[in-house]
């Protein structure tokens, strides 16, 4: 069975601290995903990675950072906290697309309160 | 322009009616459009999609309605039941198709009322 995990389902933060947030999948899949979702946009993608140590920016990559040392962990990180940061972030993963379209799996979400 | 526009943001339906919920892009290059439902407490799980070359696919009490020439997409929920109360997305794949990116719409909390 499919599963991603997210380390944690919420967080409270103070502003300025450094905030980390990992998902592993167990399904071997080369693609994974961080995204916010905020009420009224959507899902908006931060980072994305196609391999280990491989990275590339999204749409709203400011103030974020990520890490994929494993295939099956990716870590979005936040270097430094602050309040409009305050959302829920979700972690999704695919396998290597080869002309097919393929289902994005999402973790179950860190809802993240930054004071 | 790599949008999603979706609409509306919220929707109220009386059990057994329809839902209806409308996308829309500009991007031709696009060529999959899933929509995703979201349960309170969830991540967002793939419901339904379709391809451009289909005008229209249909899976139970859902079914994706598709106009290539307006760019516009929707989901119909026929016989809607308190059970399909959730968020629903859609999306679209922007290239390069490898990456397995997609872009989502807003949006869409559905409520139906018992």
């Amino acid at each position: 069975d499919v599963k991603v995990t997210q380390s944690s389902r919420y967080l409270v933060k103070r502003t300025g601290e450094k905030v980390f947030l990992e998902c592993v999948q167990d399904m071997d899949h080369e693609n994974m995903f961080w995204y916010r979702q905020d009420p009224g946009l959507g899902l908006r993608l931060i980072y994305f990675s196609y391999d280990v140590k491989m990275k590339e920016k999204g749409d709203i990559p400011e103030g974020y950072s990520v890490s994929r040392e494993k295939k099956e962990r990716f870590s979005l990180i936040l270097e430094s906290a602050s309040t409009n940061q305050t959302s829920m972030y979700l972690c999704a993963s695919t396998p290597l697309v080869q002309g097919l379209r393929e289902t994005q799996y999402f973790g179950p979400g860190t809802r993240l309160l930054v004071l | 322009q790599q949008q999603v526009k979706q609409s509306p943001q919220s929707l109220i339906v009386q059990k057994g009616g329809i839902s209806i919920i409308n996308c829309a892009y500009e991007n031709t290059a696009f060529d999959y459009f899933p929509w995703y439902q979201q349960f309170p407490g969830k991540g967002p799980a793939l419901l339904i999609a379709i391809r451009p070359d289909v005008s229209e696919k249909k899976e139970g009490r859902f079914t994706i309605s598709f106009n290539k020439s307006a760019k516009q997409f929707s989901l119909h929920i026929m016989d809607s039941q308190p059970g399909d109360s959730a968020t629903y997305f859609c999306a679209a794949n922007p290239p390069p198709r490898n990456t397995g990116k997609l872009i989502f719409g807003q949006g869409t909390t559905l409520q139906v009322k018992p």
